[in-house]
């Protein structure tokens, strides 16, 4: 079965940039799709295939993907982008989250 | 306004059965492909079941096959998960999610409801 790999944990610093990795078998070869999650709450997808933001979501969010990175990218981050990350991939009809990333903006 | 609000979640015994339903609102429910997500406390988000949107097609993750079984009912805008022989591993909020039309990414979740197996 298909694995995505994060990092436990990040920090950032008020008012610079966050980024927020995503391993998996060729990655790049998939469409990655980024959820936020504060807590007590439902996730909220903050990019979808690799790079697109739904409407809603601050221009400050963006993503990339290529190689066996997927990378989500807060900048400029501010105390309320604090959360957790999660990314998203489908494999062979079963969706596969990573195990998320908390985001600390300091 | 467009939502999902699950229900049916509650304390149930190892190997008990729980259904939980996922009502829909303010969209052609019957459209669209609907899953289950579930969170573990602390832990992280992992898929359970997705049905597509006539109902005609399941897929299971590996951790729940033959014991869940999503279905739907598009004339009451409802969603469900049949959860038989619970397991202590099955403790969960679960969570309802819409998968827009051809994407594999889910768009609008519920607020989720607890499940907690425990003797």
């Amino acid at each position: 079965s298909y694995e995505l790999t994060q990092p436990l944990s990040v920090s950032v610093a008020l008012g610079q940039t966050a980024r927020i990795t995503c391993g998996g078998n060729k990655i790049g070869s998939k469409n990655v799709h980024w959820y936020q999650q504060n807590p007590g709450q439902a996730p909220v997808v903050v990019i979808y295939r690799d790079s697109n933001r739904p409407s809603g979501i601050p221009e400050r969010f963006s993503g990339s993907n290529s190689g066996n990175t997927a990378t989500l990218t807060v900048s400029r981050a501010q105390a309320g982008d604090e959360a957790d990350y999660y990314c998203q991939v489908w494999d062979s009809s079963t969706w596969v989250f990573g195990g998320g990333t908390k985001l600390t903006v300091l | 306004e467009v939502q999902l609000l699950e229900s049916g979640g509650g304390l149930v015994q190892p190997g008990g059965s729980l259904r939980l339903s996922c009502a829909a609102s303010e969209f052609t429910f019957s459209t669209f492909d609907m899953s289950w997500v579930r969170q573990a406390p602390g832990k992280g988000l992992e898929w359970v079941s997705i049905i597509s949107s006539s109902g005609t097609s399941t897929y299971y993750a590996d951790s729940v096959k033959g014991r869940f079984t999503i279905s739907r009912d598009n004339s009451k805008n409802t969603l469900y998960l049949q959860m038989n022989s619970l397991r202590d591993g099955d403790t969960a909020v679960y969570f309802c999610a819409k998968r827009p039309l051809s994407e594999g990414y889910f768009d609008l979740w519920g607020r989720g409801t607890l499940v907690t197996v425990s003797s």
